[in-house]
């Protein structure tokens, strides 16, 4: 059974400050998606991650993944209030010809000015 | 707007009751999938329907039925709700075979039973 595990999972951080995010899984996947979530809302598409070594970077965020060692990291950079949310990454598993994706627990971010 | 909509934002209900959420897309996906968001914001998936068809049941009591009446709505009815059953639950749609294979997601329906 594929498990999804982020770390951490509360992350209370400084304006200006650097840190990043970890999502480990445990088994083989090829696919592995970055979603943000504010409270009270739905969920938004941040990246996808399709291939090892891929690296994707939007604004203050940047996402990576290593299929070898079964990690994706979200770094987030010079970090500003507006990116408190709650982060998740999810990974693809294929089962019986369909696709299903598995999320982290989330990582429920606060920057504090 | 292209988008994916769940009707209602909000329900609260009693026990032993029955209702339905209503999901629809227009982003011309294949497959749509129902999510639940608990208490403690984790999100697991409950159904996946390609083309009008189920492809995905997770462990998931037979109250809850799914239903395609077509490729872009998928509806959920649940039956004798129970206090637990209180959750946010999301819809989603993708286009299978597509390399992405992106998700979205609807904006939920915050299930309240009392």
């Amino acid at each position: 059974e594929l498990k999804v595990e982020q770390n951490p999972l509360f992350l209370s951080m400084q304006e200006g400050k650097n840190y990043t995010i970890y999502c480990n899984y445990s088994t083989t996947s090829d696919r592995l998606y970055w979603y943000r979530q504010d409270p009270g809302k739905s969920l938004e598409s941040l990246f996808v991650l399709l291939s090892n070594g891929a690296v994707k970077q939007e604004g203050r965020l940047m996402a990576s993944l290593d299929t070898k060692a079964r990690l994706s990291t979200l770094h987030i950079t010079a970090a500003v209030h507006d990116l408190s949310a709650t982060y998740f990454c999810a990974v693809k598993r294929t089962q019986g010809g369909s696709e299903k994706l598995v999320f982290g627990k989330g990582t429920k971010l606060t920057v504090n000015p | 707007d292209t988008a994916v909509s769940q009707t209602p934002k909000y329900l609260v209900t009693q026990m032993g009751n029955d209702k339905s959420i209503k999901c629809e897309q227009n982003l011309g996906h294949d497959t749509m999938y129902w999510y639940k968001q608990d208490s403690k914001k984790f999100l697991k998936i409950m159904f996946s329907y390609n083309n009008k068809e189920l492809i995905i049941n997770e462990t998931v009591p037979n109250r809850f039925s799914p239903k395609s009446p077509d490729k872009a709505h998928l509806n959920l009815h649940i039956n004798s709700l129970e206090l637990g059953d209180s959750a946010v639950y999301f819809c989603a749609s993708s286009h299978l075979g597509r390399s992405h294979n992106e998700q979205f997601f609807g904006p939920g329906t915050r299930l309240t039973v009392l």
